[in-house]
This record gives C-alpha cells, structure tokens and sequence, in this order.
C-alpha cells in the first residue's frame, strides 16, 4: 500500500524568507514519481514541481526545489524567497509507475505568509 | 492552450437525487482521473479513464460512476446522493504515455458539491 505523509498541518514563514515543507512516503514500488501540488483558497490545484525516482539530481522550478532522499523516502519542497501569494495548501503526492495515473495525496500543509 | 475545464463549478442537491460533473482536459491529454476533497478524508482516487476505459479505481461505492468519450471528455455520476457526498470534486487529466509514474496530472477547478 502507499501512503504519504505530511506531518505539518500548518506552518508560518516570514515574507522573503525560505520554508522547506516535509513529506515522507511509503512505497514498495522501484519507480514511481513525487509531486507537489498547491492549492490557493479559490481551490484549483496547481503543479508545482516532479521528481523521478531515478533521477539523481534534486529537481528544482525557479523559487521551487525538491529536496529528495530515497533512502529516508522523504521529499521535502523548499520554497526560497516567500512571498505573500504563497499563503495556500500544499499536497505531497506519489504516482507509482505501475498504477497508471492514480495519485496518492498527503494531507496537506496549510503555508502561511507573514509581512 | 486551455486548462481543464469541469462545469459546473457549484452545485446543490438534495439526498436520493443523482448529479452528473463534468470535465474536459487539456487537449492532447487521453487520461483523465477523478478525486473526492473533504476536510475529513482529504484527497481521495475515484477512478481514471484512458481511452474511455477505466483503468483504475478507488475504494468508493457503485454510486460512483464516470465514463469517457472518444474526445476524451469525461463525466462522473453520483447516484442517491448522501449528505456525505458534499466535496468538491477534482478532474485532472495526464499527458500520454501513461503508467509510467512521471507525468503531472493538470487539475480543473473543481466543482464543488453541496448535499441538503
């Protein structure tokens, strides 16, 4: 079974500073890939960043990084530089390369930013 | 390019009747997925089409139902709604190949789905 984990219901970080957002998963799949999505109270659900199981190099998207250690099976996203418009929702989440398009969701850190 | 679209974005029902939600995904994308947000449960898998057939499916009662057209639009059925049923209601869809773990899955907007 998979299961992600996202153990910080809320967090606060100051405008410009940098937040790094924990999530840990469990997986008995070899190849699979990690995601961050965000979701604004308006509740779209925004792709932010993807990395591969195999890939050995962290993944990173402009003020977006991932920081991933598969033998902790964490994927932590770092968000440097914050800025007020990433108050939102953030969900981790697993598709296993075997199970077609199904996405496992943790549940969610709630990012705050202050001025 | 256009983003996935889901109509209609709100929608009131009253327990017994049945609803239909609707989704169209980015074009090009062939598969499309389905998921249930509440406070209580988070996000949970309905089930996923590619190609108007189901490939996967989560754990939820045949009340839940979709399909997909050969445009690859898709749909969801919800039969004798419950008030337990009130969520909001995610369409995403996936670039091709599929299975193989690496592709993000683009949301809609959701349609949000309140039972009286």
């Amino acid at each position: 079974a998979q299961k992600i984990t996202q153990t910080q219901p809320g967090m606060f970080v100051q405008e410009k500073e940098a937040v790094t957002l924990d999530c840990t998963y469990d997986t008995s799949d070899q190849s699979y890939g990690l995601f961050w999505y965000k979701q604004p109270s308006s509740g779209e659900m925004i792709f932010l960043i993807y990395q591969g199981s195999y890939d050995e190099q962290n993944a990173t998207e402009g003020r977006y990084s991932l920081n991933f250690q598969k033998a902790r099976k964490s994927a932590n996203l770092v968000i440097s530089a914050s800025q007020l418009g990433d108050s939102a929702m953030y969900f981790c989440a697993m598709s296993p390369a075997n199970t077609g398009n199904q996405f496992y969701f943790g549940t969610g850190t709630s990012l705050t930013v202050i001025p | 390019k256009a983003g996935v679209t889901q109509t209609p974005r709100y929608l009131i029902k009253t327990r017994g009747q049945q609803v239909t939600l609707s989704c169209s995904p980015i074009s090009g994308h062939r598969s499309v997925s389905w998921y249930q947000q509440t406070p209580g449960q988070g996000l949970q898998f309905l089930f996923e089409y590619f190609s108007e057939t189901q490939r996967n499916k989560g754990n939820f009662p045949g009340r839940f139902s979709g399909r997909q057209f050969s445009n690859s639009r898709s749909e969801m059925n919800v039969s004798t709604l419950e008030l337990g049923d009130s969520a909001l209601y995610l369409c995403a869809s996936s670039l091709d190949p599929p299975g193989l773990g690496n592709q993000p899955q683009h949301f809609g907007d959701g349609t949000r789905l309140s039972i009286l």
